[in-house]
């Protein structure tokens, strides 16, 4: 089975700031990465996925994350937060030879003015 | 393309209740899975349907059951529900394993 450890619960970071929210998988077997968004009141919303390739992985709303197979890490960063990117973010992954996914417990990120 | 609709979006239930959750994938998939968000647990998994059948369970009790109809709908029912069974119920679907899933807003179940 697969596990993920997302280092931080909370992250505080101020406007125009850069931030990474980290995330660190277990698993003894090729996975393939995630990372979703949660707005209050809503379901989860994908970021951006690792299936293979390039191990620096563009998303959505300005987001990136590497993959790190010796560490494996999948680390997501943005260079200039904005308010708006205040969420609830979760890394999830999932054996390429498995079906089910397995998340994190989730970083709540939260932008200072 | 319209998205994963899960009805109803709150629910409130007495201890001892029962209660069914409905939710209707994106058109074409055939993967739906259920997870339990509680404040602290993150995302538990409950149960993924694939073509009707159940292809993986995660560790809830029996109380919690889902099924899957021809049409890609799915539906979870907890029986004899449990002050701890108060969660947000999150429903996504995807085209099979290897793509991202897709997430409703989830029913917000209360139990008083």
């Amino acid at each position: 089975a697969q596990s993920v450890t997302q280092l931080d619960s909370q992250v505080p970071v101020f406007e125009e700031a850069p931030v990474e929210l980290r995330c660190n998988y277990s698993s003894s077997v090729s996975v393939y990465l995630f990372w979703y968004v949660q707005y209050p009141n809503q379901g989860l919303q994908l970021l951006l996925k690792y299936l293979s390739g390039s191990t620096l992985v563009k998303g959505i709303n300005g987001f990136e994350a590497e993959f790190n197979k010796s560490q494996t890490s999948f680390h997501l960063r943005k260079p200039s937060v904005h308010i708006s990117d205040t969420a609830e973010y979760f890394c999830a992954v999932r054996a390429n030879t498995g079906n089910q996914f397995y998340f994190g417990t989730g970083t709540s990120l939260t932008v200072i003015p | 393309k319209a998205g994963v609709t899960q009805t109803p979006r709150y629910l409130i239930k007495t201890r001892g209740q029962q209660v069914t959750l409905s939710c209707s994938p994106i058109s074409g998939h055939r993967s739906v899975s259920w997870y339990q968000q509680t404040p602290g647990q993150g995302l538990q998994f409950l149960f993924e349907y694939f073509s009707e059948t159940q292809r993986n369970k995660g560790n809830f009790p029996g109380r919690f059951s889902g099924r899957q109809f021809s049409n890609s709908r799915s539906e979870m029912n907890v029986s004899t529900l449990e002050l701890g069974d108060s969660a947000l119920y999150l429903c996504a679907s995807s085209h099979d394993s290897n793509q991202p899933q897709h997430f409703g807003d989830g029913t917000r179940l209360s139990i008083l």
